[in-house]
């Protein structure tokens, strides 16, 4: 069965400050793998996806992520935050399009940006 | 606006009541999903088509959630019988399957509370 683990529910950083948020997942098959961003009240927005191409990927909004087989990690990551990046994130798994493409989420993690 | 679109965007009703929300897929989109989310948590699978058969159910997917495609465009999802434990947000999202993969765009959601 696949799973995805976001460690912290929570993370605060500054303005301008590193934005590192965790993400480990689980599965027997090669997984596909997606950062989703929702603001309060509002739908699931893409922010980036893995689908095997290549292992560094780039998304929208300045964030990037890094597949690591070894570590079955596919952390998030912006090198400077903006106000306008306090949301919730989320990790997911899925099998791909050769089966069901049903996504597994994660806990979610609250991003808050302090000025 | 060419996105997924769901309505209601919020429904109040009282237990015992039914309710059914509608999704607008994208275009030319062959997959549908649903899915509930509840505050705190990530998102959860319920049920997907792929045109107008739906393929899988979730066992979150009780005898009282009943979901169509009739013509494999718009989905409606209906809850007989409401419980307040239904409170949540519903979320659609579509995806078109090809040999590249397959990204699943969500629609606003409707948010529904069981008074």
């Amino acid at each position: 069965a696949q799973s995805v683990t976001q460690l912290g529910s929570h993370v605060s950083v500054s303005e301008g400050a590193l934005v590192l948020l965790r993400c480990n997942y689980s599965s027997s098959v090669p997984p596909y793998l997606f950062w989703y961003v929702q603001y309060p009240n509002q739908g699931l927005q893409l922010l980036l996806k893995y689908t095997s191409a290549a292992t560094l990927v780039k998304g929208i909004n300045g964030f990037e992520a890094e597949f690591k087989k070894s570590e079955t990690s596919f952390h998030l990551t912006k090198p400077s935050a903006h106000m306008s990046d306090a949301a919730e994130y989320f990790c997911a798994v899925s099998r791909g399009s050769s089966n069901t493409g049903k996504l597994i989420f994660g806990q979610g993690t609250t991003l808050q940006v302090k000025p | 606006d060419t996105g997924v679109s769901q309505d209601p965007r919020h429904k109040i009703t009282k237990r015992g009541q039914n309710v059914t929300f509608r999704c607008d897929p994208i275009s030319e989109h062959n997959r549908l999903y649903w899915y509930r989310q509840t505050l705190g948590q990530g998102p959860e699978f319920l049920t997907y088509f792929q045109n107008e058969a739906q393929l899988e159910k979730s066992r979150l997917l009780s005898d009282r959630f009943s979901a169509e495609r009739p013509k494999g465009s718009f989905s409606t999802l209906e809850i007989q019988r409401t419980e307040q434990g239904d409170s949540a947000m519903y979320l659609c999202a579509s995806s078109l399957v090809s040999l590249s993969g397959e990204t699943q765009y969500f629609g606003p959601g409707t948010r529904l509370l069981v008074l």
